[in-house]
């Protein structure tokens, strides 16, 4: 069965600072990917999903970038948190019809 | 934005069926509804998903109208652990995205 592993789990930085989460899934290949941020009190916003390596949808414009360097790893990144950026962020896999979460990592950024 | 539409919060008591309703009038001939649960600090989890015939697995049972506008989640023995946010999304399938809006705010009281 599918494993998604998202690390780290918790995570504080202050304004400004640059951001790296990074998301592997195991018992899968070639899946699509997604990295979806809840804010707090607010529902989940898609951000990115990646039909394979190197491919990359924006799907709301901010200071954020994803990467798909290999088949199971999706990489999000930013050069300077804002403090808007906080919040739970959660990779996500879509197996034939539904799309299956990872564990998330919980950013503040302050 | 979100194509369903939810009460923003129900109430059930335990051991007794839980009806989680959702409108999405405007649904094409070509969309799922699914249906995702959220609790508190996870990431959400799969329950069911259906085009237009009724479905039932081991959590839940949907109930899509004939005219696909509207349908029901049914949780027929609801436990405190199904005490949750749950999300009715509509979305292409195989190749769609998941848009979630805000969900119902279950809680299961003894």
């Amino acid at each position: 069965s599918q494993t998604i592993h998202q690390w780290p789990a918790t995570l504080v930085q202050p304004v400004g600072s640059p951001l790296s989460l990074e998301c592997t899934v195991e018992g899968t290949s070639n899946p699509n990917l997604y990295w979806y941020r809840q804010a707090a009190g607010r529902g989940l916003q898609l951000l990115f999903y990646s039909v394979g390596i190197g491919q990359i949808s924006s799907e709301v414009p901010q200071n954020l970038s994803a990467s798909r360097p290999q088949d199971r790893q999706f990489i999000l990144s930013s050069k300077k948190l804002l403090l808007s950026d906080s919040g739970f962020y959660l990779c996500a896999l879509r197996l034939t019809y539904e799309q299956y979460f990872g564990p998330g990592t919980r950013l503040t950024v302050t | 934005d979100a194509k369903t539409t939810q009460p923003t919060s129900m109430d059930c008591a335990e051991g007794r069926a839980a009806n989680l309703p959702c409108n999405h009038s405007t649904i094409s001939g070509n969309e799922y509804v699914y249906w995702y649960r959220q609790i508190h600090s996870q990431g959400p989890q799969y329950i069911i998903h259906g085009l237009k015939n009724n479905e039932t697995n081991e959590m839940a049972s949907l109930i899509i109208t004939e005219d696909r506008k509207s349908s029901t989640l049914i949780l027929p023995h609801a436990t405190l652990r199904d005490t949750a946010v749950y999300y009715c999304i509509v979305s292409g399938g195989s190749q769609g995205n998941l848009i979630f809006g805000k969900g119902t705010k279950l809680s299961v009281k003894p």
